[in-house]
């Protein structure tokens, strides 16, 4: 299943399915992008990172693809399992000096069995 | 072993009066920051410290002030609380400044219910 992110703010997807969630950045200075995942009741929690310098990067059963042409992100979460249920934010690190993250608005993963 | 902490969990207090919310990090980290979240779930930056100097301050209501007593703390205390307070209220704290080291770790958040 695929989002577009702040048209879609729900995405659900069967288990076991690929998901990808996409996220539209603003600044085309931003030079540091993460995505994290928030569960129902905590905090957000980082799930993986990419620089400008890079257009991909991969983690465990996540990667993340940068497109610095069209300021577009992605997250692509292999083998969906229930736990992956949470809402997933991107954040751009804006100020050049790295000292401050602006968040996406979320998108909202629901797994089904 | 909790990286990033913050007390209350939940408050829930009338309109008009003064609450403070604490945050503790033992990850040794030289920032922190304050968070609020909406209903819709959009996080927006309120303040950041650096070595308990602010360095973000950003357009928020200056009946809310941070305090970092020292590095490892930063605590945020509103006055004349109002109902569009109501949030999520995260801290979050990150090693330091410099590039290589943007990563940032949430604690739990605080509900603020004002009625």
């Amino acid at each position: 299943g695929e989002s577009v992110g702040l048209h879609l703010p729900t995405l659900s997807v069967q288990e076991g399915d690929n998901s990808i969630i996409n996220c539209a950045y603003s600044n085309s200075a931003s030079d540091y992008f993460i995505w994290y995942k928030q569960e129902s009741g905590k905090g957000p929690q980082f799930i993986i990172d990419i620089r400008s310098n890079m257009d991909k990067r991969q983690g465990q059963r996540v990667t993340v693809l940068l497109n610095k042409t069209v300021k577009h992100l992605s997250l692509q979460i292999a083998a969906t399992q229930p736990g992956d249920s949470a809402v997933y934010f991107c954040a751009e690190n804006i100020d050049g000096g790295g000292n401050k993250l602006t968040f996406g608005t979320g998108t909202q993963l629901k797994v089904e069995l | 072993d909790t990286a990033v902490s913050q007390t209350p969990k939940y408050l829930v207090t009338q309109m008009g009066n003064d609450k403070s919310i604490k945050c503790e990090q033992n990850l040794g980290h030289d920032t922190m920051y304050w968070y609020k979240q909406d209903s819709k779930k959009f996080l927006k930056i309120m303040f950041s410290y650096n070595n308990k100097e602010l360095i973000i301050n950003e357009t928020v209501p200056n009946r809310f002030s941070p305090k970092s007593p020292d590095k490892a703390h930063l605590n945020l205390h509103i006055n004349s609380l109002e109902l569009g307070d109501s949030a999520v209220y995260f801290c979050a704290s990150r090693e330091n400044v410099g590039k290589g080291q943007e990563t940032q770790y949430f604690g739990p958040g605080t509900r603020l219910l004002v009625l």
